[in-house]
């Protein structure tokens, strides 16, 4: 399994963009960056995947890197529902959960 | 909503029983996920079914079991429980299998040993 290194956690202030990384360095060619969101007692939530290319959609921007050892998820302008723990997974053939980064959102 | 249900949402037994958790996947999708999630650990996938037949293990214990049946539902049964289960189980689901497939989970089944 390709493995991640993500921050413990970061702060945003509400409606500023929030930059949150990810390195994964051993990721094979054909694995997908998946990128997945958790609030307190509920299942993770989808928020994004890429393979090469930078993708959108509405709820984040996926920035890959050109070799792809790393990626950037970009949440434009945070509000307080954004707080949750942020999970970037390289998916193989099994979608493993790392610790994850918390974001926190101030009012 | 995500379109993957699971029940019950809260359950509450004590040691040494045996609990059945179910999964009823998105409409359409084939694979299904298990993860165990405690108040001391990360989310930990268990198991992951396609089409019926199992296709990736985890850190499953032996004293838990699961299949997906003709109707693409899925079980998780665990036996001979301990107060160390007590946990929140994930269920997930996607069309396939590929890497790039979207996988959705569910709200979680709430298990309390005691």
């Amino acid at each position: 399994d390709a493995k991640t290194t993500q921050p413990n956690s970061m702060e945003s202030n509400e409606e500023e963009p929030v930059h949150l990384p990810c390195n994964h360095s051993t990721i094979s060619g054909t694995d997908y960056i998946h990128w997945y969101r958790q609030l307190p007692s509920q299942g993770p939530e989808y928020v994004i995947h890429g393979l090469t290319s930078n993708v959108n959609n509405r709820m984040a921007s996926l920035a890959i890197a050109e070799d792809r050892k790393s990626s950037t998820l970009i949440l434009h302008r945070a509000t307080l529902r954004d707080a949750a723990v942020y999970y970037c997974i390289p998916y193989t053939d099994k979608l493993i959960f790392g610790t994850g980064t918390r974001l926190q959102v101030f009012p | 909503d995500s379109g993957v249900t699971q029940t019950p949402k809260h359950l509450i037994t004590a040691t040494g029983q045996r609990v059945t958790l179910r999964c009823s996947p998105r409409s359409g999708d084939l694979s299904v996920y298990w993860y165990q999630q405690s108040l001391d650990q990360g989310l930990q996938f268990l198991i992951q079914y396609y089409n019926g037949e199992e296709r990736a293990k985890g850190n499953i214990l032996e004293r838990f079991s699961a299949q997906q049946f003709p109707d693409l539902h899925s079980e998780l049964n665990l036996s001979s429980l301990e107060l160390g289960d007590s946990a929140l189980y994930f269920c997930a689901s996607s069309i396939g299998v590929a890497s790039g497939n979207t996988i959705y989970f569910g709200e979680g089944s709430w298990l309390t040993v005691v």
